[in-house]
């Protein structure tokens, strides 16, 4: 099946920086992908819908200055949380769909210090 | 708008038993339902999905589920459970087959006992 990366798998960074985390399609384009945040032994919560050349659509209650989404090609789509906090620490998956399946990247851990 | 929830967050069932995992849906429109399973600090995998026609769909790892319109429920079974089986189980729901946003239920922890 299709695959679905993401980078970094974790990341730690100091209160106040920004961290950015990569989603690519690895064998497929997609012209939309979606980002979702999971907190311990909970759901995802979709955050923002990415689309291929034009703005993100966020959830209602998620910034969008504080998560920019950036899908600069038909393969790739960051997350940059800027600014971070302790409370933005969380598991951040991205999926993308082909033709028939939404494909889920693994993750990224981010621990905010 | 669309909603899903799953009745218990945690099941525990013993090893070679009947799993039942429970979940029922609301939506505006005619559903598409999926089952994903979490495995500890990894994506999602795709158990199953319903888009349109037969109500009872087969997935993988021997899970099936039942798409039922009148209870707008969507439970997930497995006649005999294994331990590889424990793992976090997600209902979702969307409003169409492919390319649109997945809304997710709380998520059900299976428990398989030896």
């Amino acid at each position: 099946g299709a695959v679905v990366s993401q980078h970094p798998s974790r990341v730690i960074c100091k209160s106040g920086t920004s961290v950015k985390i990569e989603c690519r399609s690895l064998d497929f384009q997609a012209t939309t992908m979606f980002w979702y945040r999971q907190f311990p032994k909970k759901s995802l919560m979709l955050m923002a819908t990415s689309n291929e050349g034009s703005k993100a659509t966020y959830e209602q209650g998620v910034e969008k200055d504080k998560f920019l989404i950036n899908h600069a090609s038909l393969t790739l789509s960051t997350l940059t949380v800027t600014s971070a906090h302790p409370e933005d620490s969380s598991f951040y998956i991205c999926s993308a769909w082909d033709s028939y399946e939404q494909y889920f990247g693994p993750g990224t851990r981010l621990t905010v210090t | 708008a669309q909603s899903v929830t799953q009745l218990g967050s945690h099941v525990s069932v013993s090893e070679g038993a009947l799993v039942l995992l429970r979940c029922n849906y609301s939506s505006s429109v005619p559903p598409y339902l999926f089952w994903y399973v979490q495995y500890p600090n990894q994506g999602l995998q795709l158990l199953l999905k319903y888009t349109t026609g037969a109500t009872l769909v087969k997935g993988i790892n021997g899970f099936e589920a039942e798409f039922k319109k009148s209870e707008t429920s969507f439970h997930l079974t497995k006649p005999s459970a294994h331990m590889s089986d424990a793992a976090e189980y997600f209902c979702a729901v969307s409003d169409q087959a492919s390319y649109d946003k997945v809304i997710f239920g709380p998520g059900t922890s299976l428990s398989v006992i030896p």
